[in-house]
């Protein structure tokens, strides 16, 4: 069975860092692209970012490009997403998400999902 | 920056048919992904490719996609569908995936 647990949500104040982690188990790991997908309390999906399966393609929302950086050990079958200078707006149940493909230049679509780490940004 | 429209809410009685659209330009180009999300709970995918059902997803859910609109079709709807859906494509211009707003179903 495949699953995902993520992990490292916390509250954090305005400009600060945190750094998520989602363990994998259940399927090879480096066959699949990961995304992160984010839902501000009361809100809808916000898709963050992709990491291709070798780690060598990512993509990122603009809200987030130059803040956020994803990555992955696939010997440790584990997902990263580092978040850095933090906004208020970043207040949300953050998930990962499995790709149906290594490829994230394709039309992939996300499952399963792990539960979700929240993240609260607030002075 | 592609955009997906859905309607915020759709109500619909037991053993009805609900319909919810998500709408985009030429979106019918595109292949999309719908996800089922009760509350509290993770996203579920329902149809992925415009029409495929997962296993253990009920044939009570449809999907297609043509011109502007695609569509997620509940038929014979049931108390347990009540949830929030969401289509989603990939915009391969931007390799972003984009999500619509949801539709919160609300079964009467």
């Amino acid at each position: 069975e495949v699953q995902l647990l993520e992990s490292g949500g916390d509250l954090v104040q305005p400009g600060g860092s945190l750094r998520l982690s989602c363990a994998a188990s259940g399927f090879t790991f480096s066959s699949s692209a990961m995304s992160w997908v984010r839902q501000a309390p009361g809100k809808g999906l916000e898709w963050v970012s992709v990491i291709s399966g070798m780690g060598d393609n990512t993509y990122y929302t603009d809200s987030v490009k130059g803040r956020f950086a994803v990555s992955r050990d696939n010997s440790k079958s584990t997902l990263y997403l580092q978040m850095n200078n933090l906004r208020t707006e970043d207040t949300a149940l953050y998930y990962c998400a499995k790709e149906s493909d290594w490829n994230p230049r394709k039309n992939n679509w996300f499952g399963p999902w792990g539960q979700g780490t929240l993240v609260t940004v607030s002075s | 920056s592609y955009v997906l429209t859905q309607p915020p809410s759709v109500s619909v009685a037991p053993g009805k048919t609900a319909k919810i659209p998500c709408g985009g330009y030429s979106i019918g180009s595109k292949t999309v992904h719908w996800y089922q999300q009760k509350p509290g709970q993770a996203p579920v995918v329902v149809i992925y490719f415009d029409t495929d059902r997962p296993s253990g997803i009920p044939e009570r859910f449809s999907g297609s996609n043509s011109g502007n609109t695609a569509t997620l079709t509940i038929s014979r709807v049931e108390v347990g569908d009540e949830a929030d859906y969401y289509c989603q494509v990939w915009d391969s211009y931007t390799d972003r995936r984009v999500f619509g707003g949801g539709t919160k179903v609300t079964v009467l």
